[in-house]
């Protein structure tokens, strides 16, 4: 079945620090990819996708890499900010069958002043 | 604004009660979905819907039940049956007949068992 894989937390960070939440996948045929944002008591946000191999995510400095050779999609962000708090969710979507997300189980991110 | 509401924010439940948790969206999707999230865990797929008057059930449905008679609507019903209700439980929709499309999400409704 289909699965997804994060790095647990919490990470502790200070302000412009380097960020990157590892995820890797489990899932047959060309799963959609993407990372989700949570903050602190609401739902979930889209923060970036990619659709295919190679293809890179980008949304508000943080980057992420479809790479199929290592089932991964890392989330990264050169200078994280104290409003980057969050829990973040790595999803995928498979190209057939169930069209619903699959999640990781989240990487909480405290970035400290 | 468009834009998907679940309701209540807080809901408490005794033991042996059936709750409802209420979800709309404004948002013309055809698709669905109720998750839940338990600390550590991440977001586990109850039930989804992809058009109305049909629904399939997830990874963790028992104790669960949910209806779609109407495209903006699909509530979700806490049974007696599921033996631990407690955790947020979160509403979403998407366009399903487009593929990669944005999941939108309820601000969700935490449930606690007293």
């Amino acid at each position: 079945g289909n699965s997804v894989t994060q790095m647990e937390g919490p990470v502790t960070l200070s302000e412009e620090a380097f960020l990157t939440i590892n995820c890797t996948y489990t899932a047959t045929g060309y799963p959609s990819l993407f990372w989700y944002v949570q903050y602190p008591g609401e739902g979930l946000q889209l923060l970036l996708k990619a659709t295919k191999a190679d293809d890179k995510g980008s949304n508000k400095g943080f980057e992420a890499t479809y790479r199929k050779e290592t089932t991964s999609f890392h989330l990264e962000k050169g200078s994280v900010q104290v409003s980057d708090s969050a829990v973040y969710f790595c999803a995928l979507e498979r190209d057939t069958g169930r069209r619903a997300l699959t999640f990781g189980s989240g990487t909480r991110l405290q970035v400290q002043p | 604004d468009g834009g998907i509401t679940q309701s209540p924010k807080y809901l408490f439940r005794k033991e042996g009660q059936n709750v409802t948790l209420s979800c709309e969206q404004n948002l013309n999707h055809d698709a669905m979905y109720w998750y839940r999230q338990d600390p550590g865990q991440g977001l586990r797929l109850i039930y989804y819907s992809q058009i109305v008057n049909d629904f399939q059930k997830g990874d963790i449905a028992e104790g669960y039940s949910v209806s779609r008679e109407k495209k903006e609507s699909f509530p979700l019903t806490v049974t007696s049956a599921q033996k631990n209700p407690t955790a947020f439980y979160l509403c979403a929709s998407k366009t399903v007949w487009t593929v990669n499309t944005e999941a939108f999400f309820g601000q969700g409704t935490r449930l606690t068992v007293v």
